[in-house]
């Protein structure tokens, strides 16, 4: 079975400084899709990165790219120039049919 | 472009009673999936929904039933409520023919007293 793992329950950065979200998965599978999404206290899940198994180009998304190694099954997330807006808890997710979660990182912002 | 509609938003409901919620996907959106995500967790999927069948089904017992309407919109029915369903229920929809990319509700918050 596809599991998900998220290893920090919380991270802090200061404010406009970089952060990386750490996340690891096991599949057997050799299609599949990772994503990584933002829940804020309004509870809806906004994803903020996309990234296809059999593309070896990591994927962006201005200040939130990915650090894909597929052999190793890592999914990182860094975010640039983090902003006040960016808290929230961030979910690291499988998808093949249906979408796997990690337990989620609480992203604070430090002004 | 209306996104993904949950209804209720917020919903208490008493140990043994039912309850049904209600999803309309994005437009352009074909397939339906439900998610329970308890408090401080992440979601668990439940079950998806396309061309008014069940696809899917993650490990919940059959108290958790749903429906898929012709218009894709979808309902999630929980029979005999336990303490333990009190969660966030998240809808997600999204398009087979598009690949992966899903769109989320804001979900109903249930609680069960």
């Amino acid at each position: 079975a596809q599991t998900v793992t998220q290893s920090q329950p919380e991270m802090s950065v200061q404010e406009a400084e970089t952060v990386t979200l750490s996340c690891t998965y096991d599949t057997s599978e050799s299609d599949y899709y990772l994503f990584w999404y933002k829940q804020p206290p309004s509870r809806q899940m906004i994803l903020v990165i996309r990234q296809e198994a059999y593309k070896q180009q990591n994927a962006t998304e201005n200040r939130f790219s990915v650090n894909f190694q597929k052999a190793a099954k890592s999914f990182s997330l860094k975010i640039s120039d983090s902003q006040l807006g960016d808290a929230a808890m961030y979910f690291c997710a499988y998808s093949n049919y249906q979408l796997i979660w990690g337990a989620g990182t609480k992203l604070i912002i430090k002004p | 472009d209306a996104g993904v509609t949950q209804s209720p938003t917020h919903l208490i409901k008493t140990r043994g009673q039912q309850v049904t919620l209600r999803c309309s996907p994005k437009s352009g959106h074909d397939t339906v999936s439900w998610y329970q995500q308890a408090l401080g967790q992440g979601p668990q999927f439940i079950f998806q929904y396309y061309e008014e069948e069940e696809r899917q089904r993650g490990n919940f017992p059959d108290r958790f039933s749903g429906h898929q309407f012709p218009n894709y919109s979808s309902e999630l029915n929980v029979n005999a409520l336990l303490l333990g369903d009190s969660a966030l229920y998240l809808c997600a929809s999204s398009s087979l023919r598009r690949g992966y990319g899903y769109t989320f509700g804001s979900g109903t918050r249930l609680t069960v007293v």
